[in-house]
């Protein structure tokens, strides 16, 4: 079945810095979506982007569907942005979760 | 506030309890989706119920038995529950019941351990 690979898997940043994520699929997907989940388990929808970019405040997201990876961007990172972002695809009436990149932002 | 509400939010049962995990949601949506959560493991797909007709089931154990009254209401019945069942359960709602055709809104979760 399809691969979805995520990294880095571990980022500690100080606050105010930017970071990069991405997810990479090992085949063509229909859809893409990046999820956060804070210390406290509750997962939020952030972008449901299958391709292109969107913008959020300070984060951003693009897919390059035709070269099967999606990258995440954060910005001025807060401490309130830890936790752990997953990104999850969409193929033949499946979703499937990557193991997620665990970000934790010092204050 | 997510729209999606979960009860109870923790919950430690015996493997020879009968317990009831339970999910509302608020968003009119069509679709309703019971996830399973492991420690270091990716999200797994359980259940997903389209206008209350369960639509998939991805080869979970029949001691997981889920419910689905209406478009607004899921449960998941647990009864003779193992160790490595013990995880978070995260319920989560869309539009359209084909898993990430619509944006999901996940539920805060219930936490499981199973003694």
């Amino acid at each position: 079945g399809i691969q979805v690979e995520q990294s880095p898997p571990d980022l500690i940043l100080q606050e105010g810095a930017n970071s990069t994520l991405r997810c990479n699929f090992s085949d063509s997907v229909n859809n893409l979506q990046w999820f956060h989940q804070n210390p406290w388990g509750q997962l939020i929808n952030l972008f449901y982007i299958p391709s292109g970019t969107k913008q959020n405040g300070r984060l951003s997201a693009t897919t390059v569907a035709t070269e099967r990876y999606s990258l995440l961007y954060i910005s001025s990172s807060q401490t309130t942005d830890s936790g752990v972002y997953f990104c999850a695809v969409n193929r033949d009436d499946k979703i499937i979760f990557g193991k997620g990149t665990r970000l934790h932002i010092l204050p | 506030e997510t729209g999606v509400t979960q009860t109870p939010r923790h919950l430690v049962m015996g493997m020879t309890n009968k317990k009831s995990l339970k999910c509302e949601q608020h968003l009119g949506h069509n679709a309703m989706y019971w996830y399973k959560q492991s420690a270091k493991k990716p999200l797994e797909l359980m259940f997903v119920y389209s206008l209350e007709e369960r639509v998939e089931n991805n080869s979970v154990p029949s001691r997981f038995s889920p419910e689905c009254p209406n478009s607004s209401h899921l449960f998941l019945h647990l009864h003779t529950l193992q160790p490595e069942d013990s995880a978070l359960y995260l319920c989560a709602s869309s539009q359209a019941a084909v898993p990430g055709n619509q944006p999901q809104h996940f539920g805060d979760g219930t936490r499981l351990s199973i003694l």
